[in-house]
């Protein structure tokens, strides 16, 4: 299994907080992204990162900024929680242009 | 317009029998990827079976297979001999342009309930 762990795994929030979750990988992949997950849209991207301080903005980036500082980690922040960002979040990575992407877990968020 | 489409939201399907999920994609990209990913109950994301555009043979990886129909746009999945342990999402995906892009992402259709009875 890809060495990929996102932290915290649960999460609630309250409207208008700031909130940082974190995906942290092993492989020293070069490529990782934020996904969100909600029911009737399957994966939807957020943000993606293709190098330590490379990132660009995914289909659904409004509300959300990412940080990439080490090759290992990968922040996701939204910057004041709404009710509409309640989601599970999955990080993923992969290695190589023709690779699969591996996901980490997920952390559900509620915001409240 | 959707790239990934997955037309059945559930399907039903006995133990030991075959069973095929819909997938059809739109790009004007030459090279493309094209992913199969199963999330069980329990919510992880698990890669099944991988397609390149250029792949002449439908791809096979145990009981999965890729059916692979390129002038109709569509990477069907095939599951031979159902089992209860299969029950769970399957999502489709595609990489665009995947030979010389950076950082391409994937993009997701919105993904079939498969349950098994037995």
């Amino acid at each position: 299994d890809a060495g990929i762990t996102q932290s915290p795994r649960h999460k609630v929030t309250e409207t208008g907080t700031p909130v940082t979750l974190r995906c942290h990988q092993t492989e020293n992949h070069r490529y990782m992204y934020w996904y969100r997950q909600d029911p009737g849209h399957g994966l939807r991207l957020i943000h993606y990162s293709y190098g330590v301080k490379d990132t660009d903005k995914g289909e659904v980036s409004d509300g959300y900024s990412v940080s990439r500082s080490k090759t290992e980690d990968f922040l996701l922040t939204l910057e004041s929680a709404t009710s509409s960002q309640t989601s599970v979040y999955f990080c993923a990575i992969r290695d190589s242009n023709n690779s699969p992407l591996h996901f980490g877990n997920g952390t559900r968020l509620t915001v409240t | 317009a959707q790239k990934i489409t997955q037309t059945q939201p559930g399907m039903f399907v006995q133990e030991k029998e075959a069973v095929t999920l819909d997938c059809t994609y739109d790009t004007s990209d030459q090279s493309y990827g094209l992913f199969w990913y199963k999330q069980p109950s329990s919510g992880e994301m698990i890669f099944l079976i991988y397609q390149g555009s250029y792949d002449e043979q439908n791809a096979t990886e145990g009981r999965y297979s890729l059916n692979f129909q390129k002038a109709r746009k569509s990477a069907n999945l095939v599951i031979s001999a159902s089992q209860l342990g299969d029950s769970a999402m399957y999502f489709c995906a595609m990489r665009e342009g995947w030979l010389y892009q950076a950082g391409t992402a994937l993009i997701f259709g919105k993904g079939t309930t498969l349950s098994v009875s037995s």
